[in-house]
This record gives structure tokens, C-alpha cells and sequence, in this order.
């Protein structure tokens, strides 16, 4: 069974700080994929990134940033000068290859950025 | 990527009733659409996967007639909450996967 652990409850930041959500993942496949999702207030859940277990390469989107290491299975996701509009509730999740493959999901960061 | 609507946004209904909760994917065909339940500060929990025209498959815990799931064609899946009860009241979520996974906004279902 695969598990997904997001260790951060709760962060707050200040505006333009730096700050850094982790996640650590669990499985025995060697083929999997990671995602991570953003849910505002408002409830819906929004794609920010899905990575697959085979790219290892960071990635960087605006002021995102995604640390993928297989060696500390971790998928850890930073956001550079944070702004009040990131205030969200992240979550991580990982899905096994297939078509039919649910998600199992962390349980999720709440990340307040303070004016 | 595809576009799942869904609908109502929230719900308020009496104790006993039932709500049915529509999930639409709009540009795409979706063989099988998934049911998520979040409590507060709690992360989302698969409750069901839709098949379209065949039966439903729930996941261990998830009472099946109770939540009653129907996914008739390739752009519809309802979930219907049958008899809700105040513990019902959640925040319910489908999604459709095309590749990535795409949410639906979500149902608030709030049971008096």
C-alpha cells in the first residue's frame, strides 16, 4: 500500500519569504507518480505539477519549485517570495501507474502567507 | 486538459432527505470518474470509482447504499447521499482522469 505524509500542518509566513512544503512518499512500485495540488478557500483543487518516478529533474514554474528525490522519497515543493494569494491548503499525493489508479493523498498543508 | 463541472456548489438539506451531487466532464469521455470526501482540515478520501455502465466500486468503509453512485453516461456520474444525516454533511469532490487528475469545484453538503 502506498502512503503519503505531509509532517507540516500548518505554516505561516510572512510576504516574500521563502517557504518549503514537504512530503515524503511510500510505495514498492518503481513506477509511480507525484502531484501536487492547491486548494484555496473557495474548495476546489487545483494541478500544479505531476512528476513521474523516472525524472528526477527539478522543475521550476514562476516562483514554484519542485525537489524530487527518490533516495529520501521526497517530492518537496517551494515557493519563492510568497504572496497572500498562496494562502492555501497543499496537498501531495501519489498515484501508481495505471488507468484506473486513484490518488492517495497527504493530509495536505495549510499555508497562511501574512501580509 | 479536461473540464469537470460540478453541481450544486453547496447544499443544505433536511435530515432524511436525498441529494444527488451531478459531475460533468465537459470536453472529454470519461470511462471513469472518482468520488473524494474532505472533512474539516482532513485530507481527501476516495469514497467510490464510477464506471460507466457498470457498477460502482467503493472503497472498504464507504456504505454502497447510501451513497448511491451512477454513472449512466461518459460526461455524467451522479452521487446520490440517501436518508443524509448531519454526519453526512462533508465536502464533496469528483474528478476525472485524463492524463492528470481534474477536480470538479466541489460540493458542500450541509445536513440540518
Amino acid at each position: 500500500a502506498q502512503k503519503v505524509t505531509q509532517a507540516q500542518t500548518e505554516i505561516s509566513v510572512v510576504e516574500k519569504e521563502d517557504v518549503t512544503l514537504d512530503c515524503v512518499y511510500e510505495t514498492r512500485d518503481t513506477t509511480y507518480y507525484l502531484f501536487w495540488y492547491k486548494q484555496p478557500p473557495s474548495g476546489e483543487l487545483v494541478f500544479l505539477i505531476r512528476r513521474n518516478s523516472f525524472d528526477e529533474q527539478n522543475e521550476i514554474s514562476g516562483r514554484y519549485s519542485w525537489n524530487f528525490q527518490k533516495s529520501t522519497s521526497s517530492f518537496n515543493f517551494t515557493i519563492t517570495a510568497s504572496q497572500v494569494v498562496d494562502s492555501a491548503v497543499y496537498f501531495c499525493a501519489l498515484s501508481l501507474s495505471g488507468s484506473a489508479r486513484q490518488l492517495t493523498f497527504g493530509s495536505g498543508t495549510q499555508l497562511t502567507v501574512l501580509p | 486538459g479536461a473540464v469537470v463541472s460540478q453541481h450544486p456548489s453547496w447544499v443544505i438539506c433536511k435530515s432524511g432527505t436525498s441529494v444527488k451531487i451531478e459531475c460533468r466532464s465537459l470536453d472529454f469521455q470519461a470511462t471513469t470518474m472518482f468520488w473524494y470526501r474532505q472533512f474539516p482540515k482532513k485530507s481527501l478520501m476516495l469514497m467510490a470509482t464510477s464506471n460507466e455502465g457498470s457498477k460502482a466500486t467503493y472503497e472498504q468503509g464507504v456504505e454502497k447504499d447510501k451513497f448511491l453512485i451512477n454513472h449512466a453516461s461518459l460526461t455524467l456520474s451522479t452521487l446520490t447521499v440517501t436518508s443524509a444525516h448531519p454526519e453526512d454533511s462533508s465536502f464533496y469532490i469528483c474528478s476525472v482522469r485524463e492524463g492528470k487528475l481534474f477536480f470538479g469545484s466541489g460540493t458542500q453538503l450541509s445536513v440540518l
